[in-house]
């Protein structure tokens, strides 16, 4: 079974509406990361959360992260038809973070 | 793409057949990761390495070897393609001390 559980699957909204997407993980860790994924196309970095932040803010990103839950939050606010793509949650994992685990990814359709 | 490139970016092959993807970045990166992408699981880890001759295992390595005999190249391969080794395959990158993981565009395999 793998580290990251995100959560819905799948979520469509309007443009403008605020998009919040869900991870849970299982060890514990030292940072939580979240990549995006155009369609066809390889991840790319988006925000980095350390196990002792609790909020993380970049432009329209908010990242939460609750470690006794083991679990993390991705709220893209304002949203545009651009942020359409697939959101994936990563942890370091074993001793020396080398293994970056990810969850299954959740699928935004931002609707104009 | 932070200099990462992967080698095919497309490939079908028979059933039975050894299959080698490359991963090559001119990045200097310590680590390297390979990982298969398909619905409804996300990205796996398959292989990764922390240096030179240094691989270590990911979730789903069975029928699957790496090797990494230069810092700048990552090789994957099936030693004999099945079919449920048809994926997107994504290589990824990432510098010792540092937490964001680059990857390249993916190779699209696909096992007949």
């Amino acid at each position: 079974s793998q580290q990251g559980e995100e959560d819905p699957q799948a979520l469509s909204i309007q443009e403008g509406e605020n998009a919040t997407m869900n991870c849970s993980y299982k060890t514990s860790i030292n940072n939580l990361q979240w990549y995006r994924q155009n369609s066809g196309r390889g991840l790319v970095h988006l925000i980095l959360i350390r196990s002792n932040e609790r909020e993380k803010h970049s432009g329209r990103l908010r990242v939460t992260l609750d470690t006794s839950k083991k679990s993390s939050s991705l709220l893209i606010t304002a949203s545009r038809a651009a942020d359409t793509a697939s959101y994936f949650c990563a942890t370091p994992i074993n001793q020396g973070a080398q293994k970056l685990v990810f969850g299954q990814g959740t699928r935004l359709t931002i609707n104009p | 793409d932070a200099g990462i490139t992967q080698s095919p970016r497309h490939k079908v092959t028979e059933t039975g057949t050894p299959v080698t993807l490359r991963c090559h970045q001119t990045e200097n990166h310590r680590y390297m990761y390979w990982y298969r992408q398909d619905p409804g699981h996300g990205l796996r880890l398959i292989h990764y390495s922390y240096g030179v001759k240094d691989t270590d295992k990911g979730e789903v390595s069975d029928g699957y070897s790496v090797s990494r005999s230069k810092t700048e190249d990552f090789l994957l391969t099936l030693e004999s393609a099945t079919s449920s080794q048809t994926s997107v395959y994504f290589c990824a990158i990432r510098r010792a001390g540092e937490t964001e993981a680059f990857f390249g565009q993916g190779t699209r395999l696909t096992v007949v």
